[in-house]
Order: structure tokens, then C-alpha cells, then sequence
């Protein structure tokens, strides 16, 4: 399997650009998480979806972002308008889970976020 | 609030000198903890997942252990691959979701050839 994939590996932007991150989960997958990780915070969740559906967003920052997930295979995250303190590695997650088993999640390779 | 502190946040090891790193854990119902290994500049890689105190885990040089109120991870004779920050993860209901995992900010292990 090809393992979480996630596009683009790297993004420079310039405050106030509308940035949108990709991923791709594993196939056969039923939850994708979106995670932040900075030097200050550590690895912070963000959102995250079971069956498509978006079930906690508790953890993004402010209405600036949002993610969807129209189907099984593709979820975005959109940054809209960026600001430098956005600037982070933002990692996707998929994992097999059901209501009474905790799997692991099998993260991607992230995608390095660079503000200006 | 679910919190994980990890000790130290960085170490430095000869090849073969054993050690283990600390994950301590305050978290409202426990669903598992969760061990990774992370490389600059790649995504968290799945070590190890503990349900219940008592529980051990091995792999290779590694040996993962938990309790009621704390987890270690116990590395035999490290080798230089080995390097790595090694994160540790709660997953514990909260706010309706089961699936939440709350990371410590993880251990720098450096193992000098």
C-alpha cells in the first residue's frame, strides 16, 4: 500500500494567500486526522473526520481554517487568509477505527508550511 | 484537560548504553498510549499501542511498559539508527470523540556511534 499521501510537500506563501493542503488517506481507511506540529506546541490535533464525516474540530485555531472531506479517498485543509504565525508542518492521518477499537493512525509525510 | 509530559526532552547515548525514556500521563479514562518514532523531516511512525497497566511491548532493542500513571520506553544496547524523537500519544475520550490523541512533545535521542 502507498501509505498516507499528502501534496505539497512544501508551500511558501505570502500572508493574507489563500493555502490549501492535500491528503490522500490509505485505502480501506475510515478516519483522517489533521494535525499541526511546531517547535513551541509539539503535535497538536486539528480536525478530524470518521466516514467523511468532520466528528471533532475543537482543535483549529479560528475560522481562518477549514477542511472538508468529500469522499473516502481526499480531504483538504484551507488556510484562507494565511498569516505567519501559520507557519508549521501539517500532517495528515488515517486509521481503521470503529466505536469499541483505538488503531493506531499511520501518518503522512506532511506538508511544511512557510508564511512570509 | 488531558496532559503528557515527556522526560528528558533530549538524550544522549553511546552505541550499546541502555537508558529509557519517560511518558507520564493525567487523562480521564484511558483508551491506549501510543508510542512513536519520528526522522526529520517524516511523518510519526507507530512503535507500540498499551491498553492496560501491566501491559509490555517489544520490538527489536526496544520495550515498551505502562502504568496506571506512566509509560517508558526501555532501548538494550541503542545503535545509531536508533536516533530519533521518539513521541508518546493518550487516547482517551474527549468531548465526544474516541479517537483523540493528545502527544507529548517528545524525547531527542541521539546515539553516538
Amino acid at each position: 500500500d502507498a501509505g498516507v499521501i499528502q501534496s505539497p510537500r512544501h508551500e511558501v506563501t505570502e500572508m493574507g494567500q489563500e493555502v490549501t493542503l492535500r491528503c490522500k488517506p490509505i485505502s480501506g481507511h475510515n478516519s483522517l486526522f489533521w494535525y499541526r506540529q511546531t517547535m513551541m506546541r509539539g503535535l497538536e490535533l486539528l480536525i478530524y473526520f470518521n466516514n467523511n464525516v468532520p466528528i471533532d474540530d475543537s482543535g483549529m485555531p479560528e475560522d481562518r481554517f477549514s477542511a472538508k472531506m468529500p469522499n473516502a479517498s481526499f480531504s483538504t485543509l484551507k488556510i484562507q487568509p494565511s498569516e505567519p504565525r501559520d507557519s508549521a508542518v501539517y500532517f495528515c492521518a488515517s486509521s481503521l477505527a470503529s466505536v469499541t477499537t483505538y488503531n493506531e493512525q499511520f501518518f503522512g509525510p506532511g506538508t511544511r508550511l512557510t508564511v512570509l | 484537560e488531558d496532559q503528557v509530559t515527556q522526560s528528558p526532552e533530549a538524550l544522549r547515548l553511546q552505541e550499546g548504553e541502555s537508558s529509557s525514556l519517560n511518558c507520564s500521563y493525567t487523562v480521564s479514562g484511558l483508551r491506549g498510549l501510543f508510542w512513536y518514532r519520528q526522522d526529520p523531516g517524516k511523518g510519526p511512525e507507530f512503535l507500540f499501542t498499551l491498553y492496560s497497566a501491566g501491559e509490555e511491548k517489544e520490538k527489536e532493542r526496544l520495550k515498551a511498559t505502562l502504568t496506571k500513571k506512566e509509560s517508558f520506553l526501555h532501548i538494550t544496547a541503542p545503535k545509531p539508527e536508533d536516533s530519533a524523537t521518539y513521541l508518546c500519544a493518550v487516547q482517551a475520550p474527549s468531548g465526544g470523540s474516541n479517537y483523540k490523541l493528545t502527544f507529548g512533545k517528545g524525547t531527542l535521542l541521539t546515539v553516538n556511534p
